[in-house]
């Protein structure tokens, strides 16, 4: 079957930073997303990696390694409102979205 | 823009009635999805459509239909509700459903309670 696995909960230090990871077995893969979504909102698109490596977009940056089935979101100086939940989903060879159930971030000051 | 707009924002339903979440998108979208999230799990695909016209199936479809008459619009019917279907239900939509980097743009979701 396929499956994302993230920590279910991770807290840190407002200005710190936090390491979320995610780890997939899938049928196919054609990429893979991190989105964040506050509590009682909609998710929105954060990153996107589909070869190995790191891809860094301000404070943010996401991780890859096909051959581990591995990924990481990786947030800098982190702020209040970062606290947020993050999902982890891979894009399978039929180019649907299996997604993780989320790490919920909770910064504290 | 409005982007991707859903309604009901909430609705409370009998078991055994009939309901339609409405979605629509103003940005010429070409797929749209529909999920639903439980607490706890990972949001779950019920029903796709790459185009107009065309629709399919995804992880969790029993006890749900949809249709695809044009670009924007992508209702969700629930025939005979059950309280298995109280969930917060979220549309999608992308600007292609098989290729590229093409992330899916959510709705505000639709909170649905079946009593």
């Amino acid at each position: 079957g396929q499956n994302i696995d993230q920590p279910t909960e991770m807290t840190a230090t407002e200005g710190a930073i936090v390491q979320i990871n995610c780890t997939y077995q899938t049928s196919g893969f054609n990429g893979l997303f991190w989105y964040q979504q506050h509590a009682g909102e909609a998710p929105t698109f954060l990153s996107y990696n589909v070869l190995d490596g790191l891809e860094e977009k301000g404070r943010f940056s996401s991780f890859l390694s096909r051959s581990k089935g591995y990924s990481y979101l990786l947030l800098k100086e982190l702020q209040m409102k970062d606290s947020a939940s993050y999902l982890c989903a891979v894009r399978d060879s039929n180019y649907q979205l299996i997604w993780g159930a989320g790490t919920k971030l909770i910064i504290k000051p | 823009t409005a982007g991707i707009t859903q309604a009901p924002t909430s609705q409370i339903l009998a078991a055994g009635r009939s309901m339609t979440l409405r979605c629509t998108q103003d940005m010429r979208h070409n797929a749209m999805y529909w999920y639903r999230q439980d607490l706890g799990l990972g949001l779950r695909l019920i029903h796709y459509s790459n185009t107009a016209g065309t629709t399919g199936k995804g992880e969790v479809p029993d006890g749900y239909s949809v249709s695809r008459a044009n670009t924007d619009d992508f209702p969700l019917t629930l025939a005979s509700a059950v309280p298995s279907q109280t969930s917060v239900y979220f549309c999608a939509s992308s600007v292609s459903g098989t290729s590229g980097n093409n992330e899916q743009f959510f709705g505000p979701g639709t909170r649905l309670t079946v009593l």
